[in-house]
């Protein structure tokens, strides 16, 4: 099946810098990306998704690229605020997986004022 | 506009008891998963369904049972329960196909001691 490696597992940055995220996968048919969002005491919630046509995706502070040569793909937040601070898990769903995701570990990211 | 519910929220079980871990869904959806959460491990897929009817184990299925008698519900079923089996259960669905959003619900923290 798919493996997904998540780096950093923490990430403390301060209000106003940028944070990245980075991700690599294993299996070369998988074809979607998206990335959640958990905050405290809640379910995951997604946040952006790229697929493979396409290379890069932007959201107002949130973007995400996609390199499918190399098997990887980012997230960047810039400008970050306090809200920011949340766990993100990224995560990928393979063409022969009949819609099953596979997610990496999840990156604690805090956010100083 | 519910989305996917699950309950309880807390439960805490003495080991070799079982229980129910409900959820369900009012967005017609086709797929529903169960993932258990672990601190620093990211989420893991229990079962999965892509229909009423249809079950299939996921990564860690050792232990649970579901059932997807309905389009709505998916029901999680512990026997025997163990300390292993501490964790924090989502259960989460989606439209189906190769790229779209899944849901997840707000978790149900359980503890077995």
């Amino acid at each position: 099946g798919e493996n997904v490696e998540q780096h950093p597992s923490t990430l403390s940055v301060q209000e106003g810098d940028s944070a990245v995220i980075k991700c690599t996968y294993s299996d070369s048919a998988s074809n979607y990306f998206p990335w959640y969002k958990q905050e405290l005491g809640k379910g995951p919630q997604l946040i952006i998704d790229i697929r493979s046509n396409v290379g890069e995706k932007k959201d107002q502070r949130i973007a995400v690229t996609l390199n499918k040569t190399a098997k990887h793909f980012s997230l960047h937040i810039t400008e970050t605020q306090p809200e920011d601070s949340a766990v993100y898990f990224c995560a990928a769903k393979g063409g022969s997986t009949l819609g099953r995701l596979y997610f990496g570990r999840g990156t604690q990211l805090t956010v100083w004022p | 506009n519910a989305g996917v519910t699950q309950t309880p929220k807390f439960r805490i079980l003495k080991i070799g008891q079982s229980m129910t871990l409900q959820c369900t869904q009012d967005m017609n959806h086709n797929y529903m998963y169960w993932y258990r959460q672990d601190p620093g491990m990211g989420l893991k897929l229990i079962y999965y369904s892509v229909g009423a009817g249809i079950t299939d184990k996921g990564e860690v299925p050792n232990g649970y049972n579901v059932s997807r008698s309905t389009t709505e519900d998916f029901p999680l079923r512990l026997e025997l329960a163990a300390p292993s089996q501490t964790s924090v259960y989502f259960c989460a669905s989606s439209s189906g196909g190769m790229n779209t959003e899944a849901f997840f619900g707000q978790g149900t923290r359980l503890t077995v001691v």
